[in-house]
């Protein structure tokens, strides 16, 4: 996806371990969250943050953590793996307040835990 | 209940067909409604997005808004195997510093067989 990269596109973890996903932007966007997807569950978002150092939780946010020290760098911490986390991380990016031109979505993390 | 209702399917039909796709929400904040394709292992991408109730066109597709009854719509005419995804409804809420969030029906999954 142009202009949003995210790292690693796999990773197989042990619970209890930290892990770290990282989203990466070209496009100078203000606005970048963190969505999960499940089965059933459609995407769900985790954070979001509306500037450098500047984040907030979503409706799923417990086990998780961001942080954003430079506008092009989004990352997700899960702070100690549980194999609930086991799912498809998806970053996004938004160019204004307003959604008309909707997100732009990176190619998501698949990550298991076990 | 979730704020964002969609058949996840499967939902299968000819080649020709004309697809309707259908989501129900109960927030009656939402202010924009969109449609994301999602191919396999692919991030969604936005498809189209609408305002007001009404219906909006753009080639074979057509999204269509009744506020009223809180139902959008998704239609595809001529459906083409290269229209087999997961085709997702999301409305946007407004969260905090004037960005929006998008929250997701759970996607239905479409293949259109030739």
């Amino acid at each position: 996806d142009a202009g949003i990269t995210q790292s690693p596109r796999h990773k197989v973890t042990e619970t209890g371990t930290p892990v770290t996903l990282r989203c990466h932007q070209t496009e100078n966007h203000r606005y970048m969250y963190w969505y999960r997807q499940d089965p059933g569950h459609g995407l769900r978002l985790i954070h979001y943050s509306y500037g450098v150092k500047d984040t907030d939780k979503g409706e799923v946010s417990d086990g998780y953590s961001v942080s954003r020290s430079k506008t092009e760098d989004f990352l997700l911490t899960l702070e100690s793996a549980t194999s609930s986390q086991t799912s498809v991380y998806f970053c996004a990016i938004s160019e204004s307040k307003q959604v008309t031109y909707g997100y732009t979505f990176g190619s998501g993390t698949r990550l298991t835990v076990v | 209940q979730k704020e964002v209702e969609q058949d996840p399917g499967p939902l299968s039909v000819p080649e020709g067909a004309i697809v309707s796709l259908n989501c129900t929400y109960s927030n009656s904040a939402f202010q924009y409604f969109m449609w994301y394709r999602q191919y396999s292992r692919k991030g969604p991408e936005l498809l189209m997005y609408t305002y007001s109730s009404g219906n909006k066109e753009d080639g074979r597709f057509t999204a269509q808004v009744d506020k009223s009854s809180k139902y959008i719509s998704l239609f595809i005419r001529d459906s083409q195997p290269s229209d087999s995804a997961t085709y997702l409804c999301a409305m946007s809420a407004r969260i905090i510093q004037g960005a929006q969030k998008l929250v997701f029906g759970q996607g239905t999954r479409l293949t259109i067989n030739p």
